[in-house]
């Protein structure tokens, strides 16, 4: 079955740092979802995207859509401590109905 | 506005013993449902979707099993619980073709 490949596994940082994070696949994707998790809580959806090249921001979060269909980063300017979280990719084949989902990169700072 | 509830919120259940865990979906009709498991520090595996009413597909083979008895209510349950069945189950769903949403999440011990 696909495979979301993300990276890092995980992150140290200070805090004021920027922070990069990518996936990518051996699947043509035509949607990519970035998510973040809080420990105990279900992952929350902060950048969605749709079309190969998509530039998108959220506040400090800034996404792309790879032009090969097959990868996709997340970018976090200036890091503040509720950045701190588990942060997951996902993609969507066209006509499925699943998401595949990337292992997902654990962000901590330190202050 | 759309919203999703997941009940209970933490359970705590002797292995051998049946499990129901449920899930509703407010503000929308005819959603994508979702079942994901989530070992502690790990990523998300799909254990069923539903694009309807009493359609469930199972994404591995296991010791649960999931029903849609109304539009936007999912339901996992077990006849019997293994200790391997301890983890945090989240619900999703989405439009068709959309991005998921996930609910709060059902924190699963197996003793």
């Amino acid at each position: 079955g696909q495979q979301l490949n993300q990276s890092p596994q995980s992150m140290f940082i200070q805090e004021g740092e920027d922070v990069s994070m990518n996936c990518t696949s051996s699947s043509i994707f035509n949607t990519w979802l970035w998510y973040k998790q809080d420990p105990g809580e279900g992952p929350v959806l902060l950048i969605a995207l749709y079309k190969a090249g998509e530039l998108t921001s959220n506040g400090r979060l800034t996404a792309q859509f790879g032009i090969t269909r097959k990868d996709s980063f997340l970018n976090i300017s200036a890091s503040i401590p509720s950045d701190v979280g588990i942060y997951f990719c996902a993609g969507r084949i066209q006509g499925a109905q699943k998401l595949v989902f990337g292992q997902g990169t654990r962000l901590t700072i330190n202050p | 506005s759309q919203t999703i509830h997941q009940w209970p919120a933490t359970l705590v259940q002797p292995v051998g013993s049946p499990l129901s865990l449920e899930c509703t979906v407010e503000g929308t009709s005819n959603p994508n449902l979702y079942w994901y498991r989530q070992a502690a520090g790990r990523g998300l595996q799909l254990l069923f979707y539903s694009v309807g009413i009493g359609q469930i597909s199972s994404e591995v083979p296991q010791n649960l099993s999931a029903s849609r008895p109304q539009d936007r209510q999912f339901i996992l349950s077990s006849k019997k619980l293994l200790l391997s069945d301890s983890g945090f189950y989240l619900c999703a769903w989405s439009r068709v073709n959309n991005e998921q949403f996930f609910g709060p999440g059902t924190r699963l011990t197996v003793l």
